[in-house]
């Protein structure tokens, strides 16, 4: 199993352009998660999935997209890169026990 | 008041000491997350408990559902427990359940 990946691990944008970070999870969960962490701070909920299908905004939604693919692919689109995205990516996924989440490599973004 | 409040925010020790770090929550069901970030910046699943104590390795957790709280132990601090520990609490939101972060406690083993 890999568990949750994360492609890519580093990108370096220009404001205004877009990307769409990718997150893949093996394990066969239900719930997935994007979170933002910026130097110093704790992980803000960005996004998240409770299922295929679905997906709900969390704390701090402004200026990304989302699409759940199928069951293992949950990917984050920024149409319009802007410096305050600059921050370091991270995915999670939901096991069995609800709760326990289990994180992705993380995807290092600077927004120049 | 944070909802959920780790003590301390900084921790520095000396290789072989006894850690505590301790997480006080208001919010959520009755069970906590405990996990780690290294200086690297993966972030990994330490516990989730609901009830009494949970070991692995040199890892110990316990939580008071009553009193709400819960604590991470180090036994026998070795440099490499130099990390960031999170607690993070789960609240139901609809149908779903999302994580209450804690700020974390910057832990430093010096050898």
């Amino acid at each position: 199993n890999a568990g949750v990946t994360q492609t890519p691990k580093f990108q370096v944008l220009k404001t205004g352009q877009s990307m769409t970070l990718q997150c893949a999870q093996d394990m066969n969960h239900n719930s997935m998660y994007w979170y933002r962490q910026d130097p110093g701070m704790g992980l803000r909920l960005i996004y998240y999935s409770a299922s295929e299908g679905t997906t709900d905004k969390g704390e701090v939604p402004n200026g990304y997209n989302v699409s759940r693919l199928n069951k293992r692919e949950f990917s984050l689109r920024l149409e319009s890169a802007a410096p305050s995205q600059t921050s370091v990516y991270f995915c999670a996924s939901v096991g069995h026990a609800r709760f326990e989440q289990y994180f992705g490599p993380g995807t290092r973004l600077t927004v120049t | 008041k944070n909802e959920v409040e780790q003590s301390p925010q900084n921790l520095t020790a000396q290789e072989g000491e006894f850690i505590t770090i301790n997480c006080s929550y208001s919010v959520g069901i009755s069970a906590l997350h405990w996990l780690q970030q290294h200086p690297g910046g993966g972030i990994v699943s330490l516990f989730m408990l609901s009830s009494g104590k949970k070991k692995h390795g040199r890892l110990i957790a316990t939580i008071n559902i009553q009193e709400k709280h819960s604590s991470l132990h180090i036994t026998a601090s070795h440099p490499r427990d130099s990390a960031v520990y999170i607690c993070a609490a789960p609240v139901r939101v609809d149908s779903n359940y999302q994580l209450i972060w804690g700020a974390g406690t910057k832990l430093i083993i010096k050898p």
